[in-house]
């Protein structure tokens, strides 16, 4: 069964600065990754998607890599503003013909950026 | 473009209640929908998913059960609420190829007292 663990459950930086946030999944055939953004009390918002075949995803100052074979993607803020507090989920899926696709997601880091 | 909507927002309901959460669809035909749960303290756990009309798969037992009267139609149910039942439930679309991104609705806020 796949497990997803994403590490610093929580993280408190000041504004300006790069971050690593990191996921690590234990199976690695995964079809994709996707790094998701959710604001307190809202619903998801798909920041980055990483096919299998890729190695990295870029969207303006957000850069996740993925490393298949070691079961490791690591989602790259740079120049952390105070609107990219939320917390932020890592989530994989394995191949469509048995599980459809579903996503296997971590708990989460807790991001706040103070001013 | 791809939209999920979800009602309501929130809601408080006895124990013992029934419930009926809906979640529809536009931009898409014959999506893959799924409901989430997510508790305090927890990830996000999957209920159920569904691949077309009428066609739900559950993932655990619980006390809530799920339908897809239509194509773009997902509805979450129970007859009677449990305080266990309570979190934050989140539809999703999933669509086909590893390049297609995931979209969630909203959520609902069910709080069982």
């Amino acid at each position: 069964k796949q497990e997803v663990t994403q590490i610093p459950a929580a993280l408190s930086v000041p504004e300006g600065e790069n971050l690593v946030l990191n996921c690590s999944f234990t199976d690695s055939a995964i079809y994709n990754l996707q790094w998701f953004r959710q604001d307190p009390g809202k619903g998801l918002t798909s920041l980055l998607l990483i096919q299998s075949s890729q190695r990295e995803q870029t969207s303006g100052r957000l850069n996740a890599s993925l490393d298949k074979s070691s079961g490791r993607s690591t989602l790259y803020i740079a120049a952390s503003q105070p609107g990219d507090s939320a917390t932020y989920l890592c989530a994989v899926s394995h191949d469509r013909g048995s599980t459809l696709g579903r996503l296997y997601f971590g708990r989460g880091t807790q991001l706040t950026v103070w001013p | 473009s791809q939209t999920i909507h979800q009602w309501p927002a929130t809601l408080v309901q006895p124990v013992g209640s029934p419930l009926s959460l809906e979640c529809t669809v536009e931009g898409t035909s014959n999506p893959n929908l799924y409901w989430y749960r997510q508790a305090a303290g927890r990830g996000l756990q999957l209920l159920f998913y569904s691949v077309g009309i009428g066609q739900i798969s559950s993932e655990v037992p619980q006390n809530l059960s799920a339908s897809r009267p239509q194509d773009r139609q997902f509805i979450l149910s129970s007859k009677k609420l449990l305080l266990s039942d309570s979190g934050f439930y989140l539809c999703a679309w999933i669509g086909q190829g590893p390049a297609t991104e995931a979209f969630f609705g909203q959520g609902t806020r069910l709080t069982v007292v």
